[in-house]
């Protein structure tokens, strides 16, 4: 079962900011949290993760709260081309048994 | 380009009739898996290998068959499809050990149609 929760979709303005909520109120000291997108029946795309800092990339910034017990993905400035289910995933670094546990995601609709 | 290649991209077959997905990655990954994905059901793992000769059973195994003879290569098998063996899937690769970010590629998709 996936360890976390998110809202089935959510709208956001193209040129705005998109804020997409992950709730992982069980997550373990040793988890990670890891988002990943998918437009439309593509391959999943790594977009970020972290641990307990905030984190940042070209791509997308990471807030990671204080109780670690939920976490914020922004796209500071999302375009049409950022329509896509996303999804939110902890999992244990060095997890050798590597299996990614999808949720079903936030459905992210970018509107003009 | 560092990429997951799978082929066929879209196959529309047969119950019955043997079937192999390929699926190959330039990135010298050790990792590699294979995942459905179904509408309301998400995705989820088949089978995966954490190196050559070296593969085990993921979430939903049953009707299916795996290889790693080479690193860069993972093909999938259906021996006998069935047409529940209709889904979109997705081979997958990563870095596996201490240079394991738990970033994990992934091929374009190969929607297979079981009739």
């Amino acid at each position: 079962d996936a360890k976390t929760t998110q809202p089935p979709s959510m709208d956001c303005a193209e040129g705005r900011a998109a804020n997409l909520p992950c709730n992982h109120s069980t997550i373990s000291g040793n988890e990670y949290v890891y988002w990943y997108r998918q437009i439309h029946s593509q391959g999943p795309q790594y977009i970020i993760h972290g641990l307990k800092n905030n984190e940042t990339n070209e791509m997308a910034s990471l807030i990671i709260t204080e109780d670690r017990k939920s976490s914020t993905l922004i796209l500071p400035h999302a375009t049409l081309r950022d329509t896509a289910v996303y999804y939110c995933i902890v999992r244990p670094i060095y997890n050798q048994g590597g299996k990614l546990i999808f949720g079903q995601g936030t459905e992210l609709s970018v509107k003009p | 380009e560092a990429q997951v290649t799978q082929n066929p991209r879209y196959l529309i077959t047969v119950t019955g009739k043997k079937l192999t997905v390929t699926c190959s990655q330039n990135m010298n990954h050790e990792y590699m898996s294979w995942y459905r994905q179904d509408p309301g059901l998400g995705l989820r793992q088949i089978y995966y290998s954490m190196n050559v000769e070296v593969t085990d059973k993921g979430d939903v195994p049953e009707g299916y068959k795996v290889s790693r003879k080479e690193k860069r290569n993972f093909p999938l098998i259906l021996e006998s499809p069935s047409p529940n063996q209709t889904s979109l899937y997705f081979c997958a690769s990563r870095k596996q050990g201490r240079l394991d970010t738990g970033e994990l590629f992934f091929g374009e998709g190969s929607r297979l149609t079981v009739l």
